[in-house]
């Protein structure tokens, strides 16, 4: 089945220190992988995306995001936290089904930064 | 950046009674429309996907007869939970995508928060 997923719950970091959020997928073919962060009560804010080209995918808000084939995984970075980055965030992944597709999530990772 | 809306942000039904939730896309025409539930501290779970002018597919374990989408043009979604109950409390939130297939964006609405008492 195609999938994506987050090991981590919680990702706990000092502001100012770079941070890490894990993301491994399993799909057939190549991947469209995504990356969201949703505030308290609100939608989801996209923050970048990996169709294809290079491995190295920038975003909003100073994020980043690192495509890695071989290990199938897409972590999301920053080179350096701020508190207000503290958010939940979701990996996704578009699949393909019949002539269509659709965007389907990881679990989920909550960041939280501390001052 | 395309914008898509839904209406309300926030509803209070009692038990037993219907609610329709409203997704629109305001500045580009949605072909397909997608609607997810979220429990709190949980992630978004698909719900169903509509194409103008056709039947919804739903996910599987999801109610048809219960969650009633409705996609009859190029603008505006809805999702109708009938005959509500407490356990349908949760956070819908509304996708919009313009142009068939793979490339093309999906966007996402601000959400709405279902409580049913």
């Amino acid at each position: 089945a195609q999938s994506v997923a987050q090991p981590e719950d919680q990702v706990n970091v000092a502001e100012g220190n770079p941070l890490t959020v894990k993301c491994t997928y399993s799909v057939s073919g190549n991947p469209y992988l995504f990356w969201y962060v949703q505030y308290p009560n609100r939608g989801l804010q996209f923050l970048l995306k990996y169709i294809t080209g290079d491995n190295l995918v920038k975003g909003s808000y100073g994020f980043e995001a690192e495509f890695n084939k071989s290990q199938t995984s897409f972590h999301l970075k920053k080179p350096s936290a701020l508190v207000s980055d503290s958010a939940l965030y979701f990996c996704a992944v578009r699949v393909k089904y019949s002539s269509a597709s659709k965007i389907i999530f990881g679990s989920g990772t909550r960041l939280s930064i501390r001052p | 950046g395309a914008v898509v809306s839904q209406h309300p942000s926030w509803v209070i039904c009692k038990s037993g009674t219907s609610v329709k939730i409203e997704c629109r896309s305001l500045d580009f025409q949605a072909t397909t429309m997608f609607w997810y539930r979220q429990f709190p501290k949980q992630s978004l779970m698909l719900m169903a996907t509509s194409n103008e002018g056709s039947k919804a597919t739903y996910e599987q374990g999801v109610e048809k007869d219960k969650f009633l989408i409705n996609h009859a043009s190029l603008t505006l979604s809805t999702l109708t939970v009938t005959s509500a109950h407490p356990e349908d409390s949760s956070f819908y939130i509304c996708s919009a995508r313009s142009v068939p297939g793979q490339g093309s964006e999906q966007y996402f609405g601000p959400g709405t928060r279902l409580t049913v008492t």
